[in-house]
């Protein structure tokens, strides 16, 4: 069956230092992948979204970047955290096929200082 | 661009009652339609989805009706107990693979 890590499960980091949160899913090929992020009390906001190895679509202006060096890992990046980033990242994956369920890791509780 | 606006934002009913959570879409090409359950703390979980070739499918307590005509789609809980407390959220897919979320129902059932 197939599974999704997502870690850590929190995080605490200053203002200006630099983010890597990952994810990998098992148990299946050729995945889309998607980072979204969750303010407190709010709805999922879509971030990035990857058909493939080194696809990425960036859905709105940030401070953050995706990567995706291989076809079951997901990466999400900062540079330089601001306050702003605070919320809860969650990672979903779903079949390769058109209108297909995704489904979530556990998520990041992201906390900046 | 694509929108789904859900309602209501919050739902407070006593144990035992039904809740209808509501949700419209805007774009017309969208053909899936999942509902998310997540509780405090806890990532979203698929609890029903249903296609646009379908106008209802019930799974024991939970339904979820589709009017494509009128572009909105509801989940039904029935005989609603404390643990079905939590955020409920709908959402809909276009031919493009991506999900877009409604903002979530805080649902709380009293004992």
């Amino acid at each position: 069956s197939q599974t999704i890590h997502q870690w850590p499960a929190t995080l605490v980091q200053p203002v200006g230092s630099p983010l890597s949160l990952e994810c990998t899913v098992e148990g299946t090929s050729n995945p889309n992948l998607y980072w979204y992020r969750q303010a407190a009390g709010r709805g999922l906001q879509l971030l990035f979204y990857s058909v493939g190895i080194g696809q990425i679509s960036s859905e709105v202006p940030q401070n953050l970047s995706a990567s995706r060096p291989q076809d079951r890992q997901f990466i999400l990046s900062s540079k330089k955290l601001l306050l702003s980033d605070s919320g809860f990242y969650l990672c979903a994956w779903s079949a390769g096929a058109l209108n297909q369920p995704q489904h979530f890791g556990d998520g990041t509780r992201l906390s900046i200082l | 661009g694509e929108n789904v606006e859900q309602h209501p934002s919050t739902l407070s009913v006593q144990e035992g009652d039904s809740a209808v959570i509501k949700c419209t879409y805007s774009d017309s090409a969208s053909n899936y339609f999942p509902w998310y359950k997540q509780e405090l703390g806890k990532r979203p979980q698929l609890i029903i989805d249903i296609r646009s070739n379908v106008g209802e499918k019930k799974d024991q307590r939970i339904a979820v009706t589709l009017n494509k005509t009128a572009k909105h789609f509801s989940l039904h809980i029935t005989e609603t107990q404390p643990e079905d407390s939590a955020v409920y959220f709908c959402a809909a897919s276009s031919n493009t693979g991506k999900l877009i979320f409604g903002q979530g129902t805080t649902l709380q059932v009293k004992p």
